[in-house]
């Protein structure tokens, strides 16, 4: 069973102190993972995808990373419009025709001005 | 703009009563899923479909129905099977390739509550 850890579950930054938020996995096969910010009552909005150990992907303050277990979160210098709930999420190599993602609980990120 | 739609943004329902939440999106897309969000947890696949007229039950389609008669709207119903209904319920909707390209983009959500 594919499964999905995040940590951790809450941070609290000061702007301006840089962090990475940690995605820990277990899946039989990587097809890709996925990294979502999401907004209070809002839908989570896309942000990364990675599809194998070694790749990285920046956006502004965020950059992902990608090894064979884990991946990372950096966010470089945070400013308060940062503060979200970051999800991760994994998609195995299937034979059949699924395309479903494994979602982790997320990390709720806060950062203070 | 391109996007998905998801109305209502507030659903209240009575115990006994089926719903339905709609679901539209204009990226082309050939899949489309329907999760749930409960605090504190992962979203969990209720339903997805890959084209029309066909659709698959993910880990928690007990009590949920669905159809896909159209590639543009994927409507979730919730029946009074389910015993816990009240929760955020998101669409999304991905490309089918086989090689990159499964980003799923999400709609704004339904918050739906059992009074």
């Amino acid at each position: 069973e594919d499964q999905v850890t995040q940590s951790p579950e809450a941070l609290r930054l000061q702007e301006g102190e840089s962090s990475s938020l940690n995605c820990s996995y277990t899946v039989s096969g990587l097809r890709g993972l996925f990294w979502y910010r999401q907004d209070p009552g809002k839908g989570p909005e896309f942000l990364f995808t990675l599809y194998s150990a070694g790749e990285e992907k920046e956006k502004e303050r965020l950059k992902a990373t990608l090894t064979k277990k884990e991946s990372f979160l950096h966010i470089t210098a945070p400013k308060p419009e940062d503060s979200a709930t970051y999800l991760c999420a994994v998609q195995a190599r299937l034979s059949g025709s699924a395309r479903q993602l494994t979602f982790g609980s997320g990390t709720q990120l806060t950062v203070l001005p | 703009d391109g996007g998905i739609t998801q109305s209502p943004k507030y659903l209240f329902r009575k115990e006994g009563q089926n719903v339905t939440l709609s679901c539209e999106q204009n990226l082309n897309h050939d899949a489309m899923y329907w999760y749930r969000q409960d605090p504190g947890q992962g979203l969990r696949l209720i339903y997805y479909s890959q084209i029309v007229n066909d659709f698959q039950k993910g880990d928690i389609a007990e009590g949920y129905s669905v159809s896909r008669e159209k590639k543009e709207s994927f409507p979730l119903t919730v029946t009074s099977a389910q015993k816990n209904p009240t929760a955020f319920y998101l669409c999304a909707s991905s490309l089918w390739g086989r090689t990159g390209h499964n980003e799923q983009f999400f709609g704004p959500g339904t918050r739906l509550t059992v009074l």
